[in-house]
């Protein structure tokens, strides 16, 4: 099956300087990939998503990277604000008719005033 | 911006009650799921609901676990016989499931407290 990991649990970083949050995943037959960032008390918030067959995209301040040799992606995020402080997920999905998400343990990103 | 709704937001029951959470997912879609969080874990997948029935369903979803959509609109997990650990925050989710590459849309949450 598919584990998803994160290399760090928190991640504290200053207002204006980027962010960077890295994922893992094991199952070289997932084929989408999906970053959610998830405030107190809400549910996943889609930020950015990637198919398998692209290694970088781009969307408004966010860009995703997606490295398959070493099966890893990685979640940028330009002059990080305050709104920005979340705890951010990605998630993985294994090709198949149901398409269920297969999440990391998530990253809590602090941005410091 | 259609949502995905859920109800209620915060349910408290005892041991070995049965409760029923609802979510009203985006209309038009047509592929519902449910994913539990427990408190300072993983999202973790539970069943996902195509064309009335489940088309998969993960090692947590037992026999204590069942799915409905009894309406157009509503799409219930229904937990027969409450257990401590099933305390968690449960997430409905749906996609339009036109095509593969399409995100899903989470609910709010149901946050289930077991006494």
């Amino acid at each position: 099956g598919e584990s998803v990991g994160l290399h760090l649990p928190t991640l504290s970083v200053q207002e204006g300087d980027n962010s960077i949050i890295n994922c893992a995943y094991s199952n070289s037959a997932s084929d989408y990939f999906i970053w959610y960032k998830q405030e107190s008390g809400k549910g996943p918030q889609f930020i950015i998503d990637i198919r398998s067959n692209m290694d970088k995209r781009q969307g408004q301040r966010v860009t995703v990277l997606l490295n398959k040799t070493v099966k890893h992606l990685s979640l940028q995020i330009a002059a990080t604000q305050p709104g920005d402080s979340a705890v951010y997920f990605c998630a993985a999905i294994s090709s198949g008719s149901a398409r269920q998400l297969t999440f990391g343990s998530g990253t809590q990103l602090t941005v410091l005033p | 911006e259609p949502e995905v709704t859920q109800t209620p937001s915060h349910q408290v029951t005892q041991m070995g009650q049965e409760v029923i959470l609802r979510c009203v997912p985006i209309s038009n879609h047509l592929y519902f799921y449910w994913y539990r969080q427990i408190l300072g874990q993983k999202v973790e997948f539970l069943v996902s609901f195509y064309n009335n029935e489940i088309s998969e369903k993960s090692e947590i979803f037992d026999d204590q676990f069942s799915v409905e959509r009894p309406d157009g609109s509503n799409f219930t997990l229904k937990i027969r016989s409450t257990k401590l650990e099933d305390s968690a925050m449960y997430f409905c989710a749906s996609r339009p499931g036109l095509g593969l590459y399409n995100e899903q849309f989470f609910g709010p949450g149901t946050r289930l407290t077991v006494l």
